[in-house]
């Protein structure tokens, strides 16, 4: 069965600090992994990973993937209030069109 | 811009009751989902189209059905809506090929049956 596991759950953190979150997979074939950002409504995209040891980057967030270790991390330095959200993570297969998600991290950034 | 629009943003109905949820995506996508989101289980696939009149049940299919006449509009059905249907349910779009695409979210519906 398909498997994607976010860690942490939640976090709080203050503004200024440095995150990182983890995603780890285990999916058969493998095609993408995708991060979101989900604040009030609307889970909105972030990046799209597909090969191994290439660092997608915007503004303070940043994402790697890891296709032997079966796991991504994104990054978000500097946080900010407004980086309070939910952060899913999300597998794509080769085989198909469909997303398998993590349960998603929880973010808190206070003042 | 990619827009996907859901019909409401919060519902109420009661046990029993027929539920409509609808979804329409204005990028010409052959792919739409519907999820249900739950705290502690992320996002899980309820049902998923990849063109008009075709569909495959995802992670949850009981107690759901879909409907994909037009290629815009992918409705959820709920035939007898019960307590354990209470949740936020999203609806995505994505473009199918041979490449690996994003899906573009709607804003959501939170549902309660009561």
């Amino acid at each position: 069965e398909d498997k994607v596991v976010q860690s942490p759950l939640s976090l709080v953190v203050h503004e200024g600090d440095t995150v990182t979150l983890n995603c780890s997979y285990e999916v058969t074939n493998f095609r993408s992994l995708l991060w979101y950002k989900q604040e009030k409504k609307a889970p909105t995209f972030l990046f799209m990973l597909t090969s191994s040891g290439i660092e997608k980057k915007s503004g303070r967030l940043s994402s790697i993937l890891d296709k032997k270790e079966l796991f991504s991390i994104l990054n978000i330095t500097a946080t900010q209030t407004g980086d309070s959200a939910i952060y899913l993570c999300a597998v794509e297969k080769s085989s198909g069109d469909k997303l398998t998600f993590g349960t998603g991290t929880r973010l808190a950034v206070r003042p | 811009d990619v827009k996907v629009t859901q019909s409401s943003r919060y519902l109420v109905k009661r046990t029993g009751e027929k539920v409509f949820l609808e979804c329409v995506q204005d990028m010409d996508h052959e792919n739409m989902f519907w999820y249900r989101q739950d705290p502690g289980l992320g996002l899980r696939l309820i049902y998923f189209s990849y063109d008009v009149k075709m569909k495959e049940k995802g992670d949850i299919p009981e107690g759901y059905s879909v409907s994909r006449e037009k290629k815009e509009r992918f409705s959820l059905i709920l035939e007898s809506a019960s307590t354990n249907q209470t949740s936020m349910y999203l609806c995505a779009s994505s473009p199918r090929g041979q490449g690996a695409y994003e899906q573009y979210f709607g804003p959501g519906t939170r549902l309660t049956v009561t």
